[in-house]
């Protein structure tokens, strides 16, 4: 049974840190991991996908990389602000699966200004 | 592109009485997923549709719990007989493709069960 675990559960850094969340999986035979925020009693925001063939992706100040092999994923935000302030999921697709997203308990930021 | 849509997005119900949760995929997608988020638990898969077929319903659980996703229309998630244990935010999220596709969530349904 897939298992993901987000270290550390929970962040708080000075605004203008770079900072690095950190995501594991059990199974490596995965379709694809997504990270994902979440705001206080919101829905969930896709910010980057990786595919199992990919190593990283990059989107603005974020940088997510993938090592299939060892279960591992980071989620690296440089220079923080306190509008990064939410829950950051990591989740990922088996491939046994094809569909379901199996999610991590979170890691819970806090930027402050 | 309108994201995905859901409603209502807060849903209050006495015990045992039924409760309807709608989704409306984003445009060009076929493929809906219902997710549940319990208080301080993580989210968790329940069930995966297609078009007027369940692809994958392994997490939903074994009682009072159904989805179906018309040929027109939205997805409809339905509990009968709520229970308090069935206080939670539910997501729907949707993919143009199955597998490597990337889901989109819409902002979730939060059910109080009274």
């Amino acid at each position: 049974k897939q298992e993901v675990t987000q270290i550390p559960a929970a962040l708080s850094v000075p605004e203008g840190e770079n900072l690095v969340l950190n995501c594991s999986f059990t199974d490596s035979a995965i379709y694809n991991l997504q990270w994902f925020r979440q705001d206080p009693g919101k829905g969930l925001t896709s910010l980057l996908l990786i595919q199992s063939s990919q190593r990283e992706q990059t989107s603005g100040r974020l940088n997510a990389s993938l090592d299939k092999s060892s279960g591992r994923s980071t989620l690296y935000i440089a220079a923080s602000q306190p509008g990064d302030s939410a829950t950051y999921l990591c989740a990922v697709i088996e491939e046994t699966s094809g569909s379901r997203l199996t999610f991590g308990e979170g890691t819970q930021l806090t930027v402050n200004p | 592109n309108a994201g995905v849509m859901q409603n209502p997005r807060h849903l209050v119900r006495r015990r045992g009485q039924e409760a309807r949760l709608r989704c409306s995929p984003m445009k060009g997608h076929s493929h809906v997923y219902w997710y549940r988020q319990l208080p301080e638990e993580g989210l968790k898969f329940m069930v995966y549709l297609q078009k007027e077929n369940i692809i994958d319903e392994s997490g939903m659980p074994k009682e009072r719990f159904s989805a179906e996703f018309p040929k027109e229309g939205p997805s409809i998630l339905r509990i009968q007989q709520v229970v308090r244990g069935d206080s939670a935010a539910y997501f729907c999220a949707s993919s143009p493709i199955r597998g490597a596709g990337e889901q989109f969530f819409g902002p979730g349904t939060r059910l109080t069960v009274l």
